[in-house]
């Protein structure tokens, strides 16, 4: 199947510094790319979905500020946590589909950000 | 918007038994209906989908079913193995979101 590569895989960073986590489309272009928040034993909570060359949509109580979604190409897309807290620290996942609102889902491997 | 709930949350058996989890969505225009296998640390994969004009699919030891009149849909693992042990997430998607039920925590006991 389609891969989706996540980096980093860990990332353990200060209270108040930035973090971005790259979500990449290895063999396939992905038309849109969804960013999505787990926390301990918790289901998968969608954070915004993004679409190649257009702003990101967000997801109600989500803070568009604080989680900037860029989507330039179309096998990237990044997630900057901004000014990262301990309350943000959570498995941060990307899934991608070629096949706009239809197409198989493939996800990454997962991102834990641990903000200390 | 979409709700999925999921049952149950755990689920213990022994090798070789069936096991089995419902999920119910509440979005009647939502079509594609996919299960994912997440095992600790790491991101879900899709094990098996079923979409909407679709009553049941099976590949080897899993099958789902899908009763769209009522809104839910089964997960059904026969012949279970220890390395079934996992959270499975349900998940349903009508325009472009895919929403993902509460988790079911597997455990396949030797």
């Amino acid at each position: 199947g389609a891969v989706v590569s996540q980096h980093p895989s860990r990332v353990i960073c200060k209270s108040g510094t930035s973090v971005k986590i790259e979500c990449r489309s290895l063999d396939f272009q992905a038309t849109t790319m969804f960013w999505y928040r787990q926390f301990p034993k918790q289901s998968l909570m969608l954070m915004a979905t993004s679409n190649e060359g257009s702003k990101a949509t967000y997801e109600q109580g989500v803070e568009k500020d604080k989680f900037l979604i860029n989507h330039a190409s179309l096998t990237l897309s990044t997630l900057t946590v901004a000014s990262a807290h301990p309350e943000d620290s959570s498995f941060y996942i990307c899934s991608a589909t070629s096949g706009g609102s239809t197409g198989e889902l493939f996800f990454g491997e997962g991102s834990r950000l641990t903000v200390l | 918007g979409e709700n999925v709930e999921q049952h149950p949350s755990t689920l213990s058996v022994q090798e070789g038994d069936s096991a089995v989890i419902k999920c119910t969505y509440s979005d009647s225009a939502s079509n594609y209906f996919p299960w994912y296998k997440q095992e600790l640390g790491k991101g879900p994969q899709l094990i098996i989908d079923i979409r909407s004009n679709v009553g049941e699919k099976k590949d080897q030891r899993i099958a789902v079913t899908l009763n769209k009149t009522a809104k839910h849909f089964s997960l059904h693992i026969t012949e279970t193995q220890p390395e079934d042990s996992a959270v499975y997430f349900c998940a349903a998607r009508g325009f472009q979101k895919l929403v993902f039920g509460t988790g079911t925590r597997l455990l396949v006991s030797p």
